[in-house]
């Protein structure tokens, strides 16, 4: 079994919609949490951080955090064709600058115009 | 601000060959962490180093080594190539307390 589950998608949703990615885990020592954009070609870009139950909202995107369950989730509001990239979940044991992270494999998201 | 920076962006080799990839990280950044993206797949953490001092090695044969740089910079080295080695090698740096990894846009490394 993976540490990291995460439907690989692809997903297509039309432009103003609400996208909803979901992740689970196995390893319940895991206590950081991360979303990561990333575009064709292109390096993974950090969008959300979080390292409590609950949520967190930047803008148009909210991640919710449920240890119990051991399941995270990002939702995009107002989807744009903009957010048509890959999106992956990463976790950690630990938080600061010496510490690895475990990803899941990405869903490929389309947002259409 | 520069971001981070690798190099080459895309590289061919052959099988047995041995190539060398290289990372400066961000300005003020002392972690360096690589990492193997596999087409279709999430990344997988291959080395991360701290202040020039390994401080982590993922689940990767000993074909693979790393180093750290008195500047920070960082340099991957994969012997013996295998067609299998054929992946997107990304570059992470970060700060001591603060939250997360900042990724290059990576090296594409082709084995033929």
């Amino acid at each position: 079994q993976k540490e990291v589950e995460q439907d690989p998608g692809p997903l297509s949703v039309p432009e103003g919609a609400i996208v909803s990615l979901n992740c689970t885990y196995s390893n319940s020592a895991f206590q950081y949490f991360m979303w990561y954009r990333q575009y064709s070609r292109k390096g993974p870009e950090l969008l959300m951080y979080t390292y409590s139950s609950g949520n967190k909202e930047d803008g148009r995107f909210t991640a919710q955090v449920d240890k119990s369950s051991k399941y995270i989730s990002l939702f995009i509001r107002d989807s744009q064709p903009s957010d048509s990239a890959t999106y992956l979940c990463a976790m950690s044991l630990y938080g600061g600058a010496t510490n690895k992270l475990i990803f899941g494999t990405g869903t490929l998201l389309a947002v259409q115009p | 601000d520069a971001g981070v920076t690798q190099s080459p962006t895309h590289l061919i080799k052959t099988r047995g060959q041995q190539v060398t990839l290289r990372c400066s990280p961000i300005s003020g950044h002392k972690s360096v962490s690589w990492y193997q993206q596999v087409l279709g797949q999430g990344p997988q953490f291959i080395f991360q180093y701290y202040e020039k001092e390994e401080r982590g090695r993922g689940n990767f044969p000993d074909r693979f080594s790393a180093r750290q740089f008195p500047n920070y910079s960082s340099e991957l080295n994969v012997n013996a190539l295998l067609l299998g080695d054929s992946a997107l090698y990304l570059c992470a740096s970060s700060m001591v307390g603060r939250e997360g990894y900042t990724f290059g846009s990576g090296t594409r490394l082709t084995v033929v």
